[in-house]
């Protein structure tokens, strides 16, 4: 089954402690992004990546990592987490960058303390 | 500054009915639109899309206006079915620019039975 796989769903964790949340697609797309979705904010675009070791900044990109070492994995690293990244995490892949609709995961929930 | 903005947070309709979702953009870049439905704990699942060459694309029960003109898109589901209650997320992307999809807020469709 075509998927984008996010791990972990759930996190509850403190200030300053590092985190990774892992992503991989087995569709073999090159594109894959992460996004944010807050409360009136809609979803918002943290980092992208057009291939593997090609990575850019999107929207809201500080207080993040990424990288992109092979095509199925996309990992977030929040090196020292805040409060102010508790958020809905999605990461998304698509084939191509031009007009391809993304699939999305199922999202990772975030709680920083 | 939202470029993307859907103005209405949540919108009850009954089943059987037409139900008309409305999509307004402010940046006359984006040239690729998109229509994602997202149910509770799950990622955004993509409806359907419509290039900026067309003002119409068609799908199901499903069909997406673009007026480039008013800057302003619609997606229309008829009949309206149980299973159609998600909220509804507009997206746009400029095809030469940078890369992700920039979110309206989403808006909530309810269908009443």
């Amino acid at each position: 089954e075509a998927q984008v796989t996010q791990n972990p769903r759930y996190l509850i964790t403190v200030t300053g402690k590092k985190l990774t949340v892992t992503c991989s697609q087995n569709m073999n797309h090159e594109y894959m992004s992460w996004y944010r979705q807050d409360p009136g904010l809609g979803l918002r675009q943290i980092y992208y990546s057009m291939n593997v070791e090609v990575t850019d900044k999107g929207d809201v990109p500080e207080g993040y990592k990424v990288s992109r070492k092979e095509k199925r994995n996309f990992p977030l690293i929040l090196e020292s987490p805040s409060p102010n990244q508790t958020s809905l995490y999605f990461c998304a892949s698509s084939l191509g960058r031009i007009n391809q609709p993304q699939h999305f995961g199922d999202g990772t929930r975030l709680s920083i303390l | 500054d939202q470029q993307v903005k859907q103005n209405s947070p949540s919108l009850s309709v009954q089943e059987g009915r037409i139900s008309i979702l409305n999509c307004d953009y402010t940046n006359s870049m984006f040239d690729y639109f998109l229509w994602y439905k997202k149910y509770p704990a799950e990622g955004p699942t993509f409806l359907i899309s419509i290039s900026s060459i067309k003002d119409k694309n068609e799908d199901g029960r499903f069909t997406v206006f673009l007026n480039k003109s008013a800057k302003h898109l619609s997606l229309h589901i008829v009949p309206s079915q149980p299973g159609d209650s998600a909220v509804y997320f507009c997206a746009a992307r400029t095809t030469g620019g940078a890369d992700g999809l920039t979110f309206g807020k989403g808006t909530h469709l309810i269908i009443q039975p």
